[in-house]
């Protein structure tokens, strides 16, 4: 079956500094791959998304590329800001499918 | 358009009470999921509904869970009788699928449950 394992948390940064939240994930076939978040309070949002290898999605200073090779998505941010703290999630589906399969989660903290 | 439109926003019940969540989605849209975010297990798929019709209810919980879907715009999830374990924050969240291709789901503010 399907399964999505990502870095553990919380991760806490200082304002402007570089992130990586690691993601990893097991599935058939060819899956097509998101980030979504949920800032505090609220539901969650999808942040980017990939859906073949090699792509790469991106958004708000986000960005993460499909590899098929090493199957991972890893989040990648070159200056994150405190408005970013909120928690990150790694999910994929396969194709004709509409089951999300979701990571745990990683908490993210911004310090000024 | 309004988002995804979740009531109540907070729910306090004792053991054994039952329990309704509501959920009205995104006019249009065909597809309708109910999770379950918890610490311990986090986010968890307990049914989802593609033209009012339940689809996969496998990560129901048990019986004493239910979810209907009686028109487009509206869907109901049951707890009866409730338990102090169902405490969780429920989210519904919807979709318009068209075809094989993966449409985004867009997700409500959630209910957050606590039974005492």
């Amino acid at each position: 079956g399907n399964s999505v394992t990502q870095m553990e948390g919380p991760v806490t940064l200082s304002e402007e500094a570089f992130l990586t939240i690691n993601c990893t994930y097991t599935a058939t076939g060819y899956p097509s791959l998101f980030w979504y978040v949920q800032y505090p309070g609220e539901g969650l949002q999808l942040l980017l998304k990939a859906t073949k290898a090699d792509d790469k999605g991106s958004n708000k200073g986000f960005e993460a590329t499909y590899r098929k090779e090493t199957t991972s998505f890893h989040l990648e941010k070159g200056s994150v800001q405190v408005s970013d703290s909120a928690v990150y999630f790694c999910a994929l589906i396969n194709f004709g499918n509409e089951k999300l399969t979701f990571g745990t989660g990683t908490r993210l903290t911004i310090i000024p | 358009d309004a988002g995804v439109i979740q009531s109540p926003r907070h729910e306090v019940t004792e053991m054994g009470q039952e329990v309704t969540l509501r959920c009205k989605p995104i006019s249009g849209h065909n597809s309708l999921f109910w999770y379950r975010q918890t610490m311990m297990r986090g986010l968890e798929l307990l049914i989802y509904f593609n033209n009012n019709v339940p689809i996969d209810d496998s990560g129901m919980p048990e019986d004493r869970f239910s979810a209907k879907m009686p028109n487009a715009s509206f869907s109901t999830l049951k707890i009866q009788p409730s338990e102090p374990r169902d405490s969780a924050v429920y989210f519904c969240a919807s979709s318009l699928r068209l075809g094989l291709n993966y449409n985004e789901q867009f997700f409500g503010p959630g209910t957050r449950l606590t039974v005492l």
